[in-house]
């Protein structure tokens, strides 16, 4: 079973620039997560999508968006990009009961983001 | 509310035994551990639910005390590959996992 993947793995912005990020989930998967990992703060809770619904947000500003494709794909988009939001951003999937979801969580490998 | 763990970082030998704890100021439906290895994925450990259950994987196992809102992770006769941060997660029955700071554990020979 094909895990969570995610593209691209590297990228290099400049200030001002957006990016979209993308993760495919396992299949079968219907929630998708997006975390921001930064050495100082962790791993950050940005949004999940369950059957292309947005759930979930986190404390983020709105230049962070995201949706959620029919086969569970999901795409996260920033916006006017600024220096501290060089991170790894991080996706995972999940089955993802209806009425909740504390199942495991499957990580892809993260898009490494970096900002100029 | 992110959840708050501790040590931030602890050192270990091979064979040692140690202890990682995570807090919330809210009342928690379960607890989530993860382990992460240095340029890897987090990878799932395991789910704490609330009822105080203690769950093992190997010789890692966890409390969840939902009174405290407190769980601990315990790592006995540590071996180098439990080198890696761990994060706990935490879920308020709101569909979402909101993570801790991370412990950074490293074992030596």
């Amino acid at each position: 079973k094909a895990g969570v993947t995610q593209t691209p793995r590297y990228l290099i912005k400049t200030r001002g620039q957006q990016v979209t990020l993308s993760c495919s989930p396992i299949s079968g998967h219907r929630s998708v997560s997006w975390y921001q990992q930064t050495p100082g703060q962790g791993l950050q809770f940005l949004f999940e999508y369950f059957s292309e619904t947005q759930r979930n947000k986190g404390n983020f500003p709105g230049r962070f968006s995201g949706r959620q494709f029919s086969n569970s794909r999901s795409e996260m988009n920033v916006s006017t990009l600024e220096l501290g939001d060089s991170a790894l951003y991080l996706c995972a999937s999940s089955p993802g009961l209806a009425e909740a979801n504390t199942g495991e969580l499957f990580f892809g490998e993260g898009s490494r983001l970096t900002v100029l | 509310q992110q959840p708050v763990q501790s040590p931030q970082a602890v050192i270990l030998r091979e064979g040692e035994d140690a202890v990682i704890n995570c807090s919330s100021s809210k009342a928690l439906y379960s607890v989530h551990w993860y382990r992460q290895k240095h340029g890897e994925a987090p990878v799932f450990l395991m789910i704490l639910l609330k009822g105080g259950e203690q769950k093992g994987h190997e010789k890692i196992s966890a409390s969840f005390n939902e009174k405290k809102q407190q769980s601990s992770l315990y790592l006995t006769a540590s071996q180098l590959s439990y080198s890696g941060t761990y994060f706990c997660g935490t879920d308020n029955a709101g569909n979402m996992l909101t993570f801790g700071g991370g412990t950074r554990l490293m074992v030596k020979p």
